[in-house]
């Protein structure tokens, strides 16, 4: 069964450094991968997704991941933090079901707290 | 264009009562699906509806049972409801004919909370 392990609850980080979220799956096949973020209150914002074309993945606000196969990880990175990017980041593998559909696995995400 | 809308936004309910939850999927958009986050915890997957079919369930007792009408919205329901279902219950929605690389896109959620 597949499964995605998010390496600490919580990172804090400068306003204008480096964000880097971890983010390691087990899947017998190959996966496909998935960031989502949460802000206060609300549903899951896709941020970016890894479906086996290029390893490197751009998303929006600034983030991109890339896949590692041989390191089973997709982590998670953005070059300069902002304040804005303050919320829940949940990584999640989609695993096709016995009749084919696809339906996400998640980890127990990881909170970033940006201060100024 | 409107994306995944539920309903009610908040919802308060004493144990052993019933309740219903309902989801429209995004414009396009064909299969739904239902997720539970409880607080400080990751979605868990209950079920994915096709065609107003259930295709898939997760690990969830018979107590949550679901529907899909012929314009693709949703209804998720539980039954004798226990403290431990308190949770924000999120649904999302997909294309099927995108199924091999399909995106998931979520609802706002509704907060259930079981006193």
């Amino acid at each position: 069964a597949q499964s995605v392990t998010q390496l600490g609850s919580h990172v804090s980080v400068s306003e204008g450094a480096l964000v880097l979220l971890r983010c390691n799956y087990s899947s017998s096949v190959p996966p496909y991968l998935f960031w989502y973020v949460q802000y206060p209150n609300q549903g899951l914002q896709l941020l970016l997704k890894y479906t086996s074309a290029a390893t490197l993945v751009k998303g929006i606000n600034g983030f991109e991941a890339e896949f590692k196969k041989s390191e089973t990880s997709f982590h998670l990175t953005k070059p300069s933090a902002h304040m804005s990017d303050a919320a829940e980041y949940f990584c999640a593998v989609s695993t096709p079901g016995d009749t084919g559909f696809q339906k996400l696995v998640f980890g127990t995400g990881t909170r970033l707290l940006v201060s100024p | 264009d409107a994306g995944v809308t539920q309903s009610p936004t908040h919802l308060i309910k004493t144990r052993g009562q019933q309740v219903t939850l309902r989801c429209s999927p995004k414009s396009g958009h064909d299969t739904v699906s239902w997720y539970q986050q409880a607080l400080g915890q990751g979605p868990q997957f209950i079920f994915q509806y096709y065609e107003e079919e259930e295709r898939q369930r997760g690990n969830f007792p018979d107590r949550f049972s679901g529907h899909q009408f012929p314009n693709y919205s949703s209804e998720l329901n539980v039954n004798a409801l226990l403290l431990g279902d308190s949770a924000l219950y999120l649904c999302a929605s997909s294309s099927r004919a995108m199924a091999s690389t399909d995106t998931q896109y979520f609802g706002p959620g509704t907060r259930l909370t079981v006193l």
